[in-house]
């Protein structure tokens, strides 16, 4: 299968810091997610980004396919970003590996 | 309301006792999945289906079944329990072709003792 790799795996961040969270994979991919797992256990959808960059407010992802690499930029956070972030990958549109996770907690 | 919902939320039993957790989809989608999560791993895939009847092996289907007669429902099925399956499961789902995110439910928390 394919290997999908979070980095960092922790951090930790004051309210209103930025950061950036990567997820490097194995190989060739048409499929790419993030999510956020809120402390409640929930999966919130937050890009579907097999390439290029979207925003979505104070988020943005960016995935270059040729170099298998997801970034996922987190600007101002807040507390309520604290969760564990999730990247997943897509292989022939049917099977889904994710990665271990990066867990963020923001403090106030 | 656009969503996968599972039954039951949490569910604790004994080993060997078949057991079955619903998944269903409104969102007319042909392809569902079953992944189970462990404490400090991502989620791993169990069994997908690509529509009725089209079923197919994850990453880690021992030990489970399932079933696609419809295409709303995708129930996963453990015919006999194992403390190793303690774990927290999700149902997802998504359409084919076009944009192609998944969807997934709030989870299902099953405990074997």
């Amino acid at each position: 299968g394919i290997q999908v790799e979070q980095s960092p795996p922790d951090l930790i961040l004051q309210e209103g810091a930025n950061s950036t969270l990567r997820c490097n994979f194995s190989d060739s991919v048409n499929n790419l997610q993030w999510f956020h797992q809120n402390p409640w256990g929930q999966l919130i959808n937050l890009f579907y980004i097999p390439s290029g960059t979207k925003q979505n407010g104070r988020l943005s992802a960016t995935t270059v396919a040729t170099e298998r690499y997801s970034l996922l930029y987190i600007s101002s956070s807040q507390t309520t970003d604290s969760g564990v972030y999730f990247c997943a990958v897509g292989y022939n549109f049917n099977k889904f590996y994710f990665g271990s996770g990066t867990k963020l907690n923001v403090k106030p | 309301e656009a969503q996968v919902t599972q039954n039951p939320r949490y569910l604790i039993t004994v080993t060997g006792k078949k057991l079955t957790v619903t998944c269903s989809q409104n969102m007319n989608h042909e392809y569902m999945s079953w992944y189970r999560q462990d404490p400090g791993l991502g989620l791993r895939q169990i069994y997908y289906s690509m529509n009725v009847e089209v079923t197919d092996k994850g990453d880690v289907p021992e030990g489970y079944k399932v079933s696609r007669k419809e295409k709303r429902n995708f129930p996963l099925i453990l015919e006999s329990p194992s403390p190793n399956q303690t774990s927290l499961y999700f149902c997802a789902s998504k359409k084919t072709g076009g944009s192609e995110e998944q969807y997934f439910g709030p989870g299902t928390r099953l405990t074997v003792t």
